[in-house]
């Protein structure tokens, strides 16, 4: 079982509508990233979260630290937001992180 | 400011033959992490250097090595490639060891074929 789990896999969505992608771990975390990765391969930090609730525009990324969970959602979804998406966290090993698999979403107009 | 930058953006290399990669880390930026990216998968970490000492290995082979100089570029060094070592190479730099913010560069694809 990996350490990190996401999930969906793969996501498709029409525009508009409301997308969940989820992220379980298992192992004591000091920081959870949401990261973007498009086409190309350059990865984007989207949000560092180590509890509570962030929101950046149309994203918002949450975490449950007791559940060992967190949810990153776009509202109001766009085609533009298609790319991966990455849940990674840092343990207490200096800045290493370890990475789910990621979730590919496609937002169609 | 420059982010990080990573120097080729992509590769070709054969079976055997040795290849180096450069990452060049935010200015103030004393540590530089390495993972790679095989093609559908998530990024495994590789090592991760501060102050020019390895502070962290993952699960790879001796032929995967990497340095760090003064300035706190960082080097990683593939000797007698393989197919399997195909994938994209992120750098990430962040301020020190512990850092929890890491900022990635574009990545280098390698081709071994």
């Amino acid at each position: 079982k990996n350490e990190v789990e996401q999930s969906p896999q793969n996501l498709t969505a029409q525009e508009g509508e409301f997308i969940t992608i989820n992220c379980s771990y298992s192992v004591g975390i000091s920081a959870l990233h949401w990261l973007q990765q498009h086409p190309g391969g350059g990865i984007v930090s989207l949000f560092m979260l180590s509890s509570g609730k962030k929101k950046h525009g149309r994203l918002i990324a949450t975490i449950n630290i007791q559940e060992k969970h967190s949810s990153l959602h776009i509202t109001a979804s766009h085609p533009r937001d298609s790319a991966v998406y990455i849940c990674a966290v840092g343990g207490t090993s200096g800045s290493r992180l370890t990475f789910g698999e990621g979730t590919q979403l496609t937002v169609n107009p | 400011d420059a982010g990080v930058t990573q120097s080729p953006t992509h590769l070709i290399k054969t079976r055997g033959q040795h290849v180096t990669l450069r990452c060049s880390p935010i200015s103030g930026h004393k540590s530089v992490s390495w993972y790679q990216q095989v093609l559908g998968q998530g990024p495994q970490f590789i090592f991760q250097y501060y102050e020019k000492e390895e502070r962290g290995r993952g699960n790879f082979p001796d032929r995967f090595s990497a340095r760090q100089f003064p300035n706190y570029s960082s080097e990683l060094n593939v000797n007698a490639l393989l197919l399997g070592d195909s994938a994209l190479y992120l750098c990430a730099s962040s301020l020190s060891w512990g850092s929890y913010e890491q900022y990635f560069g574009p990545g280098t694809r390698l081709t071994v074929t």
